[in-house]
């Protein structure tokens, strides 16, 4: 079975443009979180996507956004962009049947200019 | 790891030998932990889990122990090889519940 994977892999933009970033779960995962990964603030969650509604919501400006489709697949769009939201972003998914054994992919790496 | 860096506690361990990582969650509400290790480039990988109602958990060459009395997880490694080389975190969350918080990872480098 494939794994988690995300485009693209690398990214650099300039302050004040939008970005949106893609993740695929692993097949039959039907649940879909994304974090933030920096070194100073380490892990931090960003929303969790299920049936292609929001569940789950962590504390981040409403400039982060993200959806997620019928078929899983999610995607999270940060507006506005600033030079510290230069971070790694990563996705997770899980099967949601009661397990909740997150599995990440590989991240996407956003420099802001 | 992508954590390497400012004031990452770091735990050098002879190959061969056993290693040990703690980790102080913070929730005493939090019943689901678990253990990832993420290598430089990649994302987190799966390594363990463990739920509240059980204190230890063995896996390939890992165990996990919980101590929920002092809030306290820690990861064993027996027999570290080079490839064990990583940053290592702890997660915490509550069953039925798919927002992990993370500890801030602790460094481990395996010295052939």
């Amino acid at each position: 079975k494939a794994g988690v994977t995300q485009t693209p892999r690398y990214l650099i933009k300039t302050r004040g443009q939008q970005v949106t970033l893609s993740c695929s779960p692993i097949s039959g995962h039907r649940s879909v979180s994304w974090y933030q990964q920096t070194p100073g603030q380490g892990l931090q969650f960003l929303f969790e996507y299920f049936s292609e509604t929001q569940r789950n919501k962590g504390n981040f400006p409403g400039r982060f956004s993200g959806r997620q489709f019928s078929n899983s697949r999610s995607e999270m769009n940060v507006s506005t962009l600033e030079l510290g939201d230069s971070a790694l972003y990563l996705c997770a998914s899980s099967l949601d049947t009661g397990q909740e054994t997150q599995y990440f992919g590989p991240g996407t790496r956003l420099l802001v200019l | 790891g992508e954590s390497v860096g400012l004031h990452l506690p770091t735990l050098s361990v002879q190959e061969g030998d056993n290693s040990i990582i703690n980790c102080a969650y913070s929730n005493s509400a939090s019943d689901y932990f678990i253990w990832y290790k993420q290598e430089s480039g990649k994302g987190p990988q799966f390594i363990i889990d463990i739920r509240s109602n059980m204190d230890k958990r063995q896996g390939q060459r890992v165990t996990v122990l919980l101590n929920k009395t002092v809030k306290h997880l820690s990861l064993q490694i027996a027999a570290t090889q080079p490839g064990d080389s990583a940053v290592y975190f702890c997660a915490e969350t509550a069953y039925g519940n798919n927002r992990l918080a993370f500890g801030k990872g602790n460094q481990v480098v395996v010295i052939p």
